[in-house]
């Protein structure tokens, strides 16, 4: 069965400086996806990042960046010149190209301080 | 365009009743998925509808069921509550099967409470 794993609870980042969450996942399949999602407190998930599996490179968008490691199975995500607009829960997700199922990892509490 | 909605926002029911959320997915969307998400956890696949059809299940007992009807609107339905059944369900909406290729599109989350 898939898992992901978000090891990091919680976080916290001064305005303007650069966080990195981490996040490990486990599969047997070669074609998957893989995705942040960011859900604000009360508001709704959005979808921060997705990377494809078959992609070397590394996805990017705008201030939001991953390190994707394939053989490792990591994926992490960079958020750069954090923004008091970014404190939220922070979700990894993984989905195998022939499923419709998203599997989640718990979440990591990021707050960005003033 | 409108996006994902889901209603009620809040519910409270007691142990033994039966609960139907309702989600109206986004103009153009006909795939929609339903997750539980327990407090200070992930969200969990409960099941995805495509063109009316259940379209994969995850590991939820029978007494969750869903609908889909042909404006693509869906509905989730829980019979004989449990006081862990308390979470939010979030409802999302894409076009075509599998998230993989399609993004999903999530409504704010109905809140039950089972007392």
């Amino acid at each position: 069965a898939q898992t992901v794993t978000q090891s990091q609870p919680e976080m916290s980042v001064q305005e303007a400086e650069t966080v990195t969450l981490s996040c490990t996942y486990d599969t047997s399949e070669s074609n998957y996806y893989l995705f942040w999602y960011k859900q604000p407190p009360s508001r709704q998930m959005i979808l921060v990042i997705r990377q494809e599996a078959y992609k070397q490179q590394n996805a990017t968008e705008n201030r939001f960046s991953v390190n994707f490691q394939k053989a490792a199975k990591s994926f992490s995500l960079k958020i750069s010149d954090s923004q008091l607009g970014d404190t939220a829960m922070y979700f990894c997700a993984f989905i195998d190209g022939g499923s419709e199922k998203l599997v989640f990892g718990k979440g990591t509490k990021l707050t960005v301080n003033p | 365009e409108t996006g994902v909605t889901q209603s009620p926002t809040h519910l409270i029911k007691t142990r033994g009743q039966q609960v139907t959320l309702r989600c109206s997915s986004q103009s153009g969307h006909n795939t929609v998925s339903w997750y539980q998400q327990a407090l200070g956890q992930g969200p969990q696949f409960i099941f995805q509808y495509y063109r009316e059809e259940e379209n994969g299940r995850g590991n939820f007992p029978p007494r969750f069921s869903g609908l889909q009807f042909p404006n693509y609107s869906s509905e989730l339905n829980v019979n004989a509550l449990e006081l862990d059944d308390s979470a939010l369900y979030l409802c999302a909406s894409s076009s075509g099967q599998g998230a993989g290729y399609n993004e999903q599109f999530f409504g704010p989350g109905t809140r039950l409470t089972v007392l």
